[in-house]
């Protein structure tokens, strides 16, 4: 089964407000990324988080990773309307390949 | 300077056919990689090379086979395509001595198996 899944699936907000995604994942892991996916483009690498560290900024970005939960967010602040795309976790696991595992993704709507 | 390029970017065809997608990266990584996207955008890994030789190969149907001819460009070659392989591919390449650290991907290649 996969990796990771996003909670919500699908997220409305205006902009200037803050977006939270959720991941939540399986096994152990050696880090957890976040892409971002424009409508009809490929993934763009955001963020990546160690499975020793707990949180991690860039930009408008704040990540936190809770290996004892197998979680992680993904906060974006003052949301502006070109944040408007999908987001996916993908997870790097301890066991087997180093490949990337990607959850379904969070779609996030920002309105002017 | 694009630096994972795919081509074509849509292809249609119908069933039974046989097709190629290309991919090109010009970043001097030395891991790629073939993804698969469907409908519902759930991202599957479906094949990666280290300098051309094949690591992962994600339980793929042998109807389709890589070919990487130096460790710039990594094809997909799909042979007698079938309605459920509609999907967009994603080709993606990462830094080397990495592993599974940042992916950086192509636009994709949206194919549409009539």
């Amino acid at each position: 089964s996969q990796q990771g899944e996003e909670d919500p699936q699908a997220l409305s907000i205006q902009e200037g407000e803050n977006a939270t995604m959720n991941c939540s994942y399986k096994t152990s892991i050696n880090n957890l990324q976040w892409y971002r996916q424009n409508s009809g483009r490929g993934l763009v690498h955001l963020i990546l988080i160690r499975s020793n560290e707990r949180e991690k900024h860039s930009g408008r970005l704040r990540v936190t990773l809770d290996t004892s939960k197998k979680s992680s967010s993904l906060l974006i602040t003052a949301s502006r309307a070109a944040d408007t795309a999908s987001y996916f976790c993908a997870t790097d696991a301890v066991w087997g390949y180093s490949t990337l595992t990607f959850g379904k993704g969070t779609m996030l709507l920002v309105s002017p | 300077d694009t630096a994972v390029s795919q081509t074509p970017k849509y292809l249609v065809t119908q069933m039974g056919n046989d097709k190629s997608i290309k991919c090109e990266q010009n970043l001097g990584h030395d891991t790629m990689y073939w993804y698969k996207q469907d409908s519902k955008k759930f991202l599957k890994i479906m094949f990666s090379y280290n300098n051309k030789e094949l690591i992962i190969n994600e339980t793929v149907p042998n109807r389709f086979s890589p070919k990487s001819p130096d460790k710039a460009h990594l094809n997909l070659h799909i042979n007698s395509l079938e309605l459920g392989d509609s999907a967009v591919y994603f080709c993606a390449s990462s830094p080397p001595g990495q592993g599974a650290d940042t992916q950086y991907f192509g636009p994709g290649t949206r194919l549409t198996v009539l």
